[in-house]
């Protein structure tokens, strides 16, 4: 299975809203609303921040937010705070009943 | 709150197996809708999804290292492990456990540990 993709890096400035994509294929994203994201701050475990393609656990700021079309989903952070700076990775349930991960994607707050 | 802890040695050497254990607390890893995982990240490199067990005792692997992959539960200890057998320096990496819950394979972690193997 090959990893789904996404950009390497994205920025904003604070207040904007920046959008990351994670593309897939239709044996994943577009096959499953089994879609999630997680935000990775080096050094501390990876953090929960969408589930099935749109939810938001409780706890996590409604900034985040999801959506998917096609075989593309994507993660929008609106009202870009400092504290957004982090790396994100999306992930996929699959038609082989396994789950695979984006490449990841840097976001900078300019 | 459930909470999750890797445990096991931080240095493998080449060929031989690498072995980890999540120490679950604050609830029983048995019961339906449970499932655990593993997932890791190479120094540098991104997310990588190992497998996992669901409650019912079924387990899946990524097809990358399937052959090399074991995930077990001790539902006596409240613990669950994984076994890399076969291990080189591309094993190199922090493994974290997770609970896994259908559709999301993090929905809790552990705090990682991270594996060198090196002679």
């Amino acid at each position: 299975q090959s990893a789904l993709t996404q950009p390497a890096s994205v920025s904003g400035s604070p207040g904007q809203s920046i959008t990351i994509s994670c593309t897939g294929t239709s044996s994943d994203v577009g096959g499953y609303n089994y879609v999630s994201w997680y935000q990775h701050h080096p050094g501390k475990a990876p953090k929960l921040m969408i589930y099935e393609v749109s939810n938001r656990p409780s706890g996590v700021s409604n900034r985040f937010s999801g959506s998917k079309s096609g075989n593309t989903a994507s993660l929008t952070i609106s009202g870009l705070q400092a504290e957004d700076e982090a790396d994100y990775y999306c992930c996929s349930f699959t038609s082989m009943t396994t789950y695979v991960f984006g490449t990841g994607t840097e976001v900078t707050v300019l | 709150q459930l909470q999750l802890q890797e445990s096991g040695p931080g240095l493998v050497k080449p060929s031989e197996t690498l072995s980890l254990t999540c120490t679950v607390s604050g609830g029983p890893i048995s019961g339906g809708g449970q499932h655990w995982g593993w997932i890791r990240q190479p120094p540098g490199k991104g997310l990588e999804w190992i497998g996992l067990i669901y409650y019912a005792g079924n387990t899946y692997y990524n097809p990358s290292l399937k052959s090399r992959v074991t995930i077990f539960v001790d539902t006596s200890r409240n613990q669950f492990s994984l076994k890399l057998s076969s291990v080189t320096a591309a094993d190199t990496a922090v493994y974290y456990c997770v609970q896994t819950v259908s559709g999301n394979p993090g929905n809790i972690w552990g705090q990682g540990t991270l594996v060198t193997v090196s002679s």
